[in-house]
């Protein structure tokens, strides 16, 4: 089956630097990759994806890192601000069956000023 | 766009009774939709999928007699806590996709359940 962890259950990073969130994933026949932000008492929002055939994708402020050989991902995160507050979760599933989406601990991320 | 909307946000029930969910695609039609749990300081754990027209299909050690779910529309399923318990409460959060080989899904915000 599918495991996904998180390096780092906290991460603080002082406003205006880049945080870097990562994440490991055991199954190698995982194709598709999400990144989700989750502030309390809300529902996960979906940040960027990166599907297997690509090593990086950038979005605004984000950029993800796929290292399929060491079954590896990260969130990038320029310019962190105190909004960025939240807690990611990355998720790893197989393209055409999003429904098994396996998600990670999550990284509680913390700004400060 | 892909908006899901969950109803409600917060519900207090009492130890025996039933509470329904509701989850809908405001702006897509989803095929199918995804109901997970998620416990404090915990992630999202998959409870079940939910298709259109079709019986869930759950995750191992969920049961499906206690946690019913129906996909009556495109736009709309439902998760009913049956006969609910304190260990019942929860965050329930449902998902929905329009087109799962090309799309992500996108999450409700989620129920508060708190069985007393």
């Amino acid at each position: 089956g599918e495991s996904v962890g998180l390096h780092l259950p906290t991460l603080s990073v002082q406003e205006g630097d880049n945080s870097i969130i990562n994440c490991a994933y055991s199954n190698s026949a995982s194709d598709y990759f999400i990144w989700y932000k989750q502030e309390s008492g809300k529902g996960p929002q979906f940040i960027i994806d990166i599907r297997s055939n690509m090593d990086k994708r950038q979005g605004q402020r984000v950029t993800v890192l796929l290292n399929k050989t060491v079954k590896h991902l990260s969130l990038q995160i320029a310019a962190t601000q105190p909004g960025d507050s939240a807690v990611y979760f990355c998720a790893a599933g197989y393209t055409g069956t999003a429904s098994k989406l396996t998600f990670g601990t999550g990284t509680r991320l913390q700004v400060t000023l | 766009g892909a908006v899901v909307s969950q109803h409600p946000s917060r519900v207090i029930c009492k130890s025996g009774t039933s509470v329904k969910i509701e989850c809908r695609s405001l702006d897509f039609q989803a095929t199918t939709m995804f109901w997970y749990r998620q416990f404090p300081k915990q992630s999202l754990m998959l409870m079940a999928t939910s298709n259109e027209g079709s019986k869930a299909t759950y995750e191992q050690g969920v049961e499906k007699d206690k946690f019913l779910i129906n996909h009556a529309s495109l736009t709309l399923s439902t998760l009913t806590v049956t006969s609910a318990h304190p260990e019942d409460s929860s965050f329930y959060i449902c998902s929905a996709s329009g087109d799962y080989n090309n799309s992500p899904l996108h999450f409700g915000n989620g129920t508060r359940l708190t069985v007393t």
